[in-house]
């Protein structure tokens, strides 16, 4: 059983536009996580969040924990090619991480 | 720090065969460790969690006599995939836990193709 689903699935847009992936589940997790992965590598960590509300940002990426740590959102900023690949959040509970379903973003020059 | 490698990249074996995959943890020690296994463009899927000195856990629907794991040290990890069929082809990923809260950091991928 999925726990935690990201949408959109899929994402095609042009160099320079901005946006907004997001993980959503009825579950409480202690922390959640944000990975990329490009094609034929494992994933990457790319933050951690851990307090409800709390707000990261690397760069051009934004990271939001929801209030109640039941959600989070990754917004990217002007995005660049290199940011292509598959982006997948996951909630930590106890000894326990759930992956979310996966958003695959495309990133046209 | 928390690299994690695995080997081979990729394998292809003919059908019938055992595969093993190594799973290492290489500046730090991990007492747990996990397998997932990935189809194109999807998320990850837990196969099972390898814990040091003791028996991996097995997610429903994975059957353990197939996918043997070891995990006989703080830095290694292994799954043999036995008897392999094509529909065991995929891409087979570790990672280790690290850290309070946990984090989890991935070796780069063992794409394993049955003939």
């Amino acid at each position: 059983t999925q726990l935690l689903e990201q949408s959109p699935q899929f994402l095609s847009i042009q160099e320079g536009e901005n946006l907004t992936v997001y993980c959503n589940s009825s579950s409480v997790f202690s922390s959640l996580q944000w990975y990329r992965q490009e094609p034929g590598e494992g994933p990457v960590l790319l933050v951690t969040v851990v307090t409800g509300g709390e707000v990261k940002k690397l760069k051009r990426l934004t990271f939001q924990f929801g209030d109640a740590r039941k959600d989070s959102s990754l917004h990217i900023t002007a995005a660049q090619p290199g940011d292509t690949g598959l982006y997948l959040c996951a909630g930590g509970t106890g000894n326990q991480f759930y992956f979310g379903t996966g958003t695959s973003l495309t990133v046209i020059p | 720090g928390a690299v994690v490698s695995q080997h081979p990249s990729w394998v292809i074996c003919k059908s019938g065969t055992s595969v093993k995959i190594e799973c290492r943890s290489l500046d730090f020690q991990a007492t747990t460790m996990f397998w997932y296994r990935q189809f194109p463009k999807q998320s990850l899927m837990l196969m099972a969690t390898s814990n040091e000195g003791s028996k991996a856990t097995y997610e429903q629907g994975v059957e353990k006599d197939k996918f043997l794991i070891n995990h006989a040290s703080l830095t290694l990890s292994t799954l043999t995939v036995t008897s392999a069929h094509p529909e065991d082809s995929s891409f087979y990923i570790c990672s280790a836990r690290v850290g309070a809260p946990y984090e989890q950091y991935f070796g780069p991928g063992t794409r394993l193709t049955v003939t």
